[in-house]
């Protein structure tokens, strides 16, 4: 597609529940990043692929958050036993090159922990 | 540490009205990225311009302009005859630093209401 993608759109999980969530970013870009974003806040880092590497998970609140991008392509963030504070929309980001360009972001997955 | 400070939560103009949304910075980076990007209600964030710290000149893009002072660590946002389809909200974002992944810190966030 000609932009950043992600599934699903909404997503209500009971608590306790594990949850994933895709984005298929921009076809050939290097950079992707996920952020969390709490209503009526702006978004916030949470981690940074540069192709499948992931070079940065120090916004990751707990170690129940866990991404990956095993191909360098589409990405999965997992949250595992999901807690209410967990509620959130997840945007996902990608970009061309690492640095001097600017990021294209998804809809986002709008989460919620019931 | 970086960050990034919009004061204005909410504003509310009448079409055809010029506003100007604020934005703060801290960073003790002396190379960094300035952006601002625009959320409509469908929730995608639209990309509306980059600069980077050592180019201090003010950009205009249709009803768009932006200053950008590092004396008072500011990069403000104005729109011109501001129109019904500007209504959302906005966001200035900071990135820079030795080990820059461009990862973005971004501000609150102001939301803008146009009414005809």
């Amino acid at each position: 597609g000609a932009g950043v993608s992600q599934s699903p759109r909404y997503k209500v999980a009971k608590r306790g529940q594990d949850v994933a969530l895709r984005c298929d970013p921009i076809s050939g870009h290097v950079s992707l990043f996920w952020y969390q974003q709490a209503l009526g806040q702006g978004p916030e880092f949470l981690t940074y692929f540069q192709n499948e590497a992931q070079l940065d998970k120090s916004g990751l609140p707990s170690d129940r958050f866990f991404a990956e991008r095993p191909e360098g392509s589409v990405s999965t963030l997992k949250i595992q036993r999901t807690q209410q504070e967990d509620s959130a929309v997840y945007l996902c980001a990608s970009s061309s090159r690492v640095l001097e360009t600017e990021a294209f972001f998804g809809q986002g997955t709008r989460l919620t922990v019931v | 540490a970086q960050k990034v400070t919009q004061a204005q939560t909410e504003i509310s103009v009448v079409e055809k009205e010029d506003v100007t949304l604020d934005c703060v910075y801290e960073t003790r980076d002396t190379t960094y990225y300035l952006f601002w990007y625009k959320q409509p209600p469908s929730g995608e964030l639209v990309f509306l311009i980059r600069r980077n710290s050592f180019d201090e000149q003010n950009e205009i893009s249709g009803r768009y302009s932006w200053n950008f002072q590092k004396s008072t660590s500011s990069f403000n946002f104005t729109i011109t005859a501001s129109q019904v389809v500007d209504s959302a909200v906005y966001f200035c974002a900071l990135s820079g630093g030795s080990s820059n992944t461009g990862k973005l810190i971004f501000g609150q966030g102001t939301t803008l209401q146009v009414k005809p």
